[in-house]
């Protein structure tokens, strides 16, 4: 059974600060996607990741993938308000997406 | 952009009662859909496949009776929530995908509470 954990489950982080999201699944898989999630709402797409090594970045956001580690991470930089939300990564299981837990993304000044 | 809509966006219902969600996408065939369910501060846990025309495919643990899920064609697939409960209240959230597009593109969710 997939099995996708993310960590930290909650982050609170300043305004300006650096941080990184880990996305660990537990099987081989090459596609990974990110989203966002605000209170209430449903999911926004901020990265599909298809590839060993693919590295892509949007805004403060940068995304990686390490297919060999099973890993992908969530890089902030410098953080801003509007960066609080809800984190989800999502793994490619035979074409149906398994989520990870979750990180609860909170940014105060 | 693709886009998928779901109605409604809120139902409140009694128990016993069946509640129909609709997804639709509005700009493209969608050969397959998801439906997720998510309670709060949770994540999202997949219910269903559905392919247009053909029976869809449970997760484990999904109750086939009580979820109905029909896809009848390409840009519309439907949940029905039989004999809802208070347990079955939730976020119900609806992607569809084709074969030549790398992502699914999610709806907007339907928010269900059953009193």
């Amino acid at each position: 059974e997939l099995k996708v954990e993310q960590n930290p489950l909650f982050l609170s982080m300043q305004e300006g600060k650096n941080y990184t999201i880990y996305c660990n699944y537990s099987t081989t898989s090459d596609r990974l996607y990110w989203y966002r999630q605000d209170p209430g709402k449903s999911l926004e797409s901020l990265f599909v990741l298809l590839s060993n090594g693919a590295v892509k970045q949007e805004g403060r956001l940068m995304a990686s993938l390490d297919t060999k580690a099973r890993l992908s991470t969530l890089h902030i930089t410098a953080a801003v308000h509007d960066l609080s939300a809800t984190y989800f990564c999502a793994v490619d299981n035979t074409d149906k997406l398994i989520f990870g837990t979750g990180t609860r993304l909170q940014v105060f000044p | 952009g693709a886009v998928v809509s779901q109605h409604p966006s809120r139902v409140i219902c009694k128990s016993g009662t069946s509640v129909k969600i609709e997804c639709r996408s509005l700009d493209f065939q969608a050969t397959t859909m998801f439906w997720y369910r998510q309670f709060p501060k949770q994540s999202l846990m997949l219910m269903a496949t559905s392919n247009e025309g053909s029976k869809a495919t449970y997760e484990q643990g999904v109750e086939k009776d009580k979820f109905l899920i029909n896809h009848a064609s390409l840009t519309l697939s439907t949940l029905t929530v039989t004999s809802a409960h208070p347990e079955d209240s939730s976020f119900y959230i609806c992607s569809a995908r084709t074969p030549s597009v790398e992502t699914q593109y999610f709806g907007p969710g339907t928010r269900l509470l059953v009193l």
